[in-house]
């Protein structure tokens, strides 16, 4: 399985933007990208996923870069819901087989 | 839809006893998925079912690990003569059939071997 590597933890202040990267420089031509989170106490949630062009829904927006070797989950207004884990996950195909999940990385939101 | 479910939510057992969870997916979700989790690590992937059919386990399920999902609906994980190093979250999510949907997570059993 390819290999992403992001930070240990991250602090962002309350309502401010929140650029979360991460590092898959063996990413395949297939790979899609996953971004998880889980808060505590809770079984990871789905945030978002992409292949190549950059997108948005409700929760987040996902930057691929262009060559593909890595990608910036954003939160746009960091809540104090939003600290959890958050899991940058390269899959196959666009989701539905086993997922692995390294360490993640633990944003801390400060009021 | 009330979305996966899994029972019991916190299991204390001694050592050398067995123990088995229950997950319920989401209605029609044909894929159903067990990870295990412990202190400071992410889920780490133990097998897989689309319908009744086992289609993958990872070698971290040991012999002393079974899964089922007998109808294509829930699905139990049972551990023969637990270890302390059983202890952890276990974790179940399902997802449909097809391309382009994510897995929906359960809230976890938590297992404490003693």
């Amino acid at each position: 399985d390819a290999k992403t590597t992001q930070p240990n933890s991250m602090e962002s202040n309350e309502e401010e933007p929140v650029h979360l990267p991460c590092n898959h420089s063996t990413i395949s031509g297939t790979d899609y990208i996953h971004w998880y989170r889980q808060l505590p106490s809770q079984g990871p949630e789905y945030v978002i996923h992409g292949l190549t062009s950059n997108v948005n829904n409700r929760m987040a927006s996902l930057a691929i870069a262009e060559d593909r070797k890595s990608s910036t989950l954003i939160l746009h207004r960091a809540t104090l819901r939003d600290a959890a884990v958050y899991y940058c996950i390269l899959s196959p195909n666009a989701g539905n087989t086993p997922l692995v999940f390294g360490k993640g990385t633990r944003l801390s939101v400060i009021a | 839809d009330t979305g996966v479910s899994q029972n019991p939510r916190h299991k204390i057992t001694k050592r050398g006893q067995n123990v088995t969870f229950r997950c319920d997916p989401i209605s029609e979700h044909n894929r159903l998925y067990w990870y295990r989790q412990t202190l400071g690590q992410g889920p780490e992937f133990l097998t897989y079912f689309q319908n009744e059919a086992q289609l993958e386990k990872s070698r971290l399920l040991s012999d002393r690990f079974s899964a089922e999902r007998p109808k294509g609906s829930f699905s139990t994980l049972e551990i023969q003569r637990t270890e302390q190093g059983d202890s952890a979250m276990y974790l179940c999510a399902s997802s449909p059939l097809g391309n382009g949907y994510e897995q929906y997570f359960g809230p976890g059993t938590r297992l404490t071997v003693t």
